[in-house]
């Protein structure tokens, strides 16, 4: 149980694009949804929280506006980089809670390149 | 956010030892969690222990938690090559179910 996917689990985008990820919770309804990034042997940084239905809550000096999160039902959140640079290639991973609102599970990640 | 520190940052042993890394945090917190990274992969949830909590087990996996000392150790024994990971340790001092993670330690386990 408590299973979370991500598509895609890599993308190549050229600069200036948008990138949609797609994050699941396959077998358990996922009350808040978190994004993550992570750079090279370096740990995670949260991005924002999101819960179904509201408007997302983003960490300071994360930009809201190039980095959209949409989590329209319990079960799905979608990040968009929009404009995508160079410097926001990356490793994005996507986490769940469900009732129980302490642990959270981690989706596999997907690999951000932007040229 | 602030992060908590992670020691040592890499540890490499021989197949069968005990790895044994640790965490330290600087706020009061609910629960600490430690997680497995594989290279380029997600996160695997290892452990919770509550601040109300000393040590747990979970298999080869020994937890302790010192809220005097903001610190917790994470206890790998009779390693084996498949343990070969980073491991995070994450606490709830963030607030409203936030994590914040350490900086992680590279575990090599060597065949």
């Amino acid at each position: 149980g408590a299973v979370v996917s991500q598509h895609p689990s890599w993308v190549i985008c050229k600069s200036g694009t948008s990138v949609k990820i797609e994050c699941r919770s396959l077998d358990f309804q996922a009350t808040t949804m978190f994004w993550y990034r992570q750079f090279p042997k370096q740990s995670l940084m949260l991005m924002a929280t999101s819960n179904e239905g509201s408007k997302a809550t983003y960490e300071q000096g994360v930009e809201k506006d190039k980095f959209l999160i949409n989590h329209a039902s319990l079960t799905l959140s979608t990040l968009t980089v929009t404009s995508a640079h160079p410097e926001d290639s990356s490793f994005y991973i996507c986490s769940a809670t469900g009732t129980d609102q302490e642990t959270q599970y981690f989706g596999p990640g997907t690999r951000l390149l932007v040229l | 956010s602030q992060q908590g520190e992670e020691d040592p940052q890499a540890l490499s042993i021989q197949e069968g030892e005990n790895a044994t890394m640790n965490c330290s945090y600087k706020t009061s917190i609910n629960n600490l969690q430690w997680y497995r990274q594989n290279s380029g992969r997600g996160l695997v949830h290892l452990i919770l222990i509550r601040s109300n909590e000393r040590e747990k087990h979970s298999g080869r996996l020994r937890v302790t938690l010192d809220t005097s000392k903001k610190s917790s150790s994470l206890l790998i024994t009779a390693s084996r090559a498949a343990d070969t990971a980073s491991y995070f340790c994450a606490t709830d001092e963030g607030g409203a179910q936030k994590l914040v993670f350490g900086q992680g330690t590279r575990l090599t386990i060597n065949p």
